[in-house]
Order: structure tokens, then sequence, then C-alpha cells
């Protein structure tokens, strides 16, 4: 019983264009998710974070949206560049902490120069 | 200075042995954790400690037994270990705040166990 899907295994972008990652989750108790950024042979890093009170976190170039309605969130990245190329895992959780974060199977996402 | 560190990196040994993977992490963390990344690319939490202490113990056969002698360091070892116990074992640590485990999870470069 996948919760949190991540239903695109890869993404191809040019340098410079628009990044969108997407996440679908199942379970309405979640209120938090993160997305993590992983590296070949490196762990998870965490990138950035949403409660379910917000429909929007930005950071620098990455920007996470929130629709709860359609219980479907998006990680985007503007401008692209080849160093984000990586697998990006979504994830959440209920009830504060991080204990039970859920995963997602992460999309690899590959920026071409 | 590696704020989660763990080895080893690659592991390869045959059905039936008995293995340890240990982690180590330097935060100052109050709380740490063993995921499992399957052949199918999820990642699942197999047990959490918090301040040695077990919190969470996922639906993990007993072969599999986490030891904390501190907050600083959670080590993994398996029995008698089988051929679906291949995948890769990040460990993570978090900060507690308010009685909760922050959410950001700080993991290791994971360990690649190859049962043969």
């Amino acid at each position: 019983d996948q919760q949190v899907k991540q239903n695109s295994p890869s993404l191809s972008v040019q340098e410079g264009r628009i990044s969108i990652l997407n996440c679908d989750y199942t379970n309405s108790m979640f209120d938090y998710f993160l997305w993590y950024k992983k590296y070949p042979a490196e762990g998870p890093t965490f990138l950035i974070s949403i409660s379910s009170i917000k429909d929007k976190n930005e950071d620098g170039r990455f920007t996470v949206f929130l629709n709860k309605s359609a219980k479907h969130l998006s990680l985007h990245i503007v401008p692209s560049q080849p160093g984000d190329s990586a697998v990006y895992f979504c994830a959440a959780t209920s009830g504060g902490g991080s204990e039970k974060l859920v995963f997602g199977k992460g999309t690899k996402l590959t920026v071409n120069p | 200075d590696t704020a989660v560190s763990q080895t080893p990196k690659y592991l390869v040994t045959q059905m039936g042995n008995d293995k340890s993977i240990k982690c180590e992490q330097n935060l100052g963390h109050d709380t740490m954790y063993w995921y499992k990344q399957d052949s199918k690319k999820f990642l699942k939490i197999m047990f959490s400690y918090n301040n040695k202490e077990l919190i969470i113990n996922e639906t993990v056969p007993n072969r599999f037994s986490p030891k904390s002698p501190d907050k600083a360091h959670l080590n993994l070892h398996i029995n008698s270990l089988e051929l679906g116990d291949s995948a890769v074992y990040f460990c993570a640590s978090s900060r507690r705040t308010g009685g909760t485990a922050n959410e950001k999870l700080f993991f290791g470069s994971g360990t690649q166990l190859s049962v043969l």
C-alpha cells in the first residue's frame, strides 16, 4: 500500500528550464511533507518541506506547492542546473515527528547542459 | 567530520552468515534510525531509537537486532542472512524538538548489502 506515490521514475530537462517533480499521497492524516535529494552513493539530504497549513514554500530556486484537496504536492526547480541531477524523494508524516516518515520511490532528475 | 557515518559501505556475504553495520553521528542528535531501501527503491523505516531507547520497530524479522550503546551510535546486527536481505541500509539521525523527533533527517551514505 503506497501512501506516497511518485509516478514518474525519471525526468529530463534542459539547463535553465523549469523542473517539476510530482508527488501524490493517499493518507489524509499527513500534515507535513518533505523533499529529499539523493546523489549516487550518498544518503538522501533534506531539501525543502511544507506544513499542511501552507500551500507554498520557497527556498531559493526550490519551491514546493501543496494542494491538499487533490492530495498532491510538487517541487519546482527554477532555473534547473546540471548539479540538480539527482533522485528526489517525496516524504510525508502525520502528527509531527519523523518516526513515521513515509517515502515515495523517488524520481530521477537529469538536467542536460 | 562526516555528520552521520556508517561502515562498511559495501558488504558482500554468504547466506546464513551474521553481519553488523555500524553507525555513528556527531550532530548531537537524540534520535537515530535504520532505513532499508529495497530493490523497488522504497525507503522504509526499520527502527528508531531515542536516547538509546527503542521507539519504533517496524515488522522487521527478529534476525535484525539494533544496538545503541549510546545516543551517538546505532549499530545493526543481522543474523542468518537471507537473499531477501540484499538492499541498501541507511542510518539516519534527527534532533528532538518538543517531545517529537524533528522531521529533518540526516542520512549516512548507505551500506550496500549483497547476500549471495
